[in-house]
């Protein structure tokens, strides 16, 4: 069974404080990982996507892969409260994708 | 942008009706998705489908059935609905010329009584 694991959380930051999310997969064929946020009764939008080891950086987001230790992480630098939400890892080859159960973030002013 | 509708909100049914869920795609994508969410277990795949026609099983397909006539449109069918049943519905479509990512409808909430 190919797995996805996030911290259930929550993720307690103080807004302007760094806040790191984490993600461990299974499948050491995974090609593909998303980041999707998720706000209470909404629908996953996504954040960003990352294929290469290393950092990808887009505004105050960060992803960082590690194939090696098939970890995935988040930073969100300068969190706002309205970063507050349901932090979703998804992890795939072509066409499928698993998702984690999510991280719950909560920035707090 | 991607839009990608799901028809209905907010449904409510009983158990043993059949219930349809539609979700309609505008970016000509050829992959399309039906998850479940579930508080704690995260999105779990029912069906996808990579074609007009295509169906294939994703992880909990049981007690579900998909169809897909036209490329832009993909229904959840759930024949006789159980109150196990009762869950948030989300369509997502795949730009598979790109970056692979998916994009949600709005979701469909349903409760089987």
């Amino acid at each position: 069974q190919k797995e996805v694991e996030q911290n259930s959380g929550p993720l307690s930051v103080p807004e302007g404080a760094i806040a790191s999310l984490n993600c461990t997969y299974s499948d050491r064929g995974s090609q593909s990982f998303f980041w999707y946020r998720q706000y209470s009764g909404k629908s996953p939008e996504l954040i960003m996507f990352i294929y290469s080891n290393g950092d990808k950086e887009d505004g105050r987001f960060t992803a960082q892969l590690n194939k090696a230790s098939q970890y995935v992480s988040l930073l969100i630098r300068d969190s706002q409260p309205s970063d507050s939400a349901t932090y979703l890892c998804a992890v795939g080859g072509y066409n499928k994708l698993i998702f984690g159960a999510g991280t719950r973030l909560a920035v707090h002013p | 942008d991607v839009k990608v509708t799901q028809s209905s909100r907010y449904l409510v049914k009983r158990t043993g009706e059949k219930v349809f869920l539609e979700c309609v795609q505008d970016m000509d994508h050829e992959n399309m998705f039906w998850y479940r969410q579930d508080p704690g277990l995260g999105l779990r795949l029912i069906y996808f489908s990579y074609d007009v026609k295509m169906k294939e099983k994703g992880d909990i397909p049981e007690g579900y059935s998909v169809s897909r006539e036209k490329k832009e449109r993909f229904s959840l069918i759930l024949e006789s609905a159980s109150t196990n049943q009762t869950s948030m519905y989300l369509c997502a479509s795949q730009d598979v010329s790109g970056a692979n990512v998916l994009t949600f409808g709005a979701g469909s909430r349903l409760t089987v009584l």
